[in-house]
């Protein structure tokens, strides 16, 4: 079955640490997206890539860093300096933007900084 | 600046109940709309959504909803809401040929029984 797959599901890291997710899709699709999920925010996008070798800062990408070496791979790095990076993590895909496709989204991962 | 607002947190209906949730959104030009559905834990799952034509659009799991653009809102709505409903809602708003989507904060559905 196609879709988008997450890994791990939960991840712990001591601060100071560099942590890397997993995020890989087989719908054949360009876009790739990382959003970040607080309580009561909804999502905010932290990095996406239209196309493979390219990637764009969203509104929260302090702290983090992606790469798109692959079309079916676009794993997010959360550096040390990102001060608070506690929180659930979704990566998304979809055909073209997304102003007129609509997005698939990963199970997402669970972040814990202990 | 394009916003989503959701004004509900959280909405308790009982079960077979009708269900509204309301979406409004700030937007220059004709926006492309969605409602998305959130188990917990889990991703996030298409609804449905508008781009252009009937303003009525139907979705799946039993699901509308109405783009009213003079209200800017898309509200979503179900006659008669299933225990399996409980989840939170998102809806979100896109511009063409865009690759940002902005979502609202959700509103978390309890039902009981």
């Amino acid at each position: 079955d196609g879709g988008i797959t997450q890994s791990p599901k939960y991840l712990f890291r001591k601060e100071g640490q560099n942590v890397t997710l997993s995020c890989e899709q087989n719908l054949n699709h360009d876009a790739m997206y990382w959003y970040r999920q607080d309580p009561g925010q909804g999502l905010r996008l932290i990095y996406y890539s239209q196309i493979v070798n390219d990637f764009q800062k969203g509104d929260i990408a302090e702290g983090y860093s992606v790469s798109r070496e692959k079309k079916e791979s676009f794993p997010l790095t959360v550096t040390s300096a990102q001060k608070n990076p506690t929180a659930f993590y979704l990566c998304a895909s979809s055909i073209g933007g997304t102003g007129n496709t609509e997005a698939f989204f990963g199970q997402g991962t669970r972040l814990t900084v202990v | 600046a394009q916003s989503v607002t959701q004004p509900d947190i959280h909405i308790t209906v009982s079960e077979g109940a009708s269900l509204e949730l309301r979406c409004n959104y700030s937007y220059g030009a004709t926006p492309y709309l969605f409602w998305y559905v959130q188990s917990p834990g889990q991703g996030l799952q298409l609804l449905l959504k508008y781009f252009s034509g009937d303003t009525l659009v139907q979705g799946i799991k039993g699901f509308e909803a109405e783009f009213k653009r003079s209200q800017s809102s898309f509200n979503l709505r179900k006659p008669s809401v299933h225990w399996s409903d409980a989840a939170e809602y998102f809806c979100a708003v896109s511009n063409t040929g865009g690759f940002k989507t902005i979502f609202g904060a959700g509103t978390r559905l309890f039902v009981k029984a």
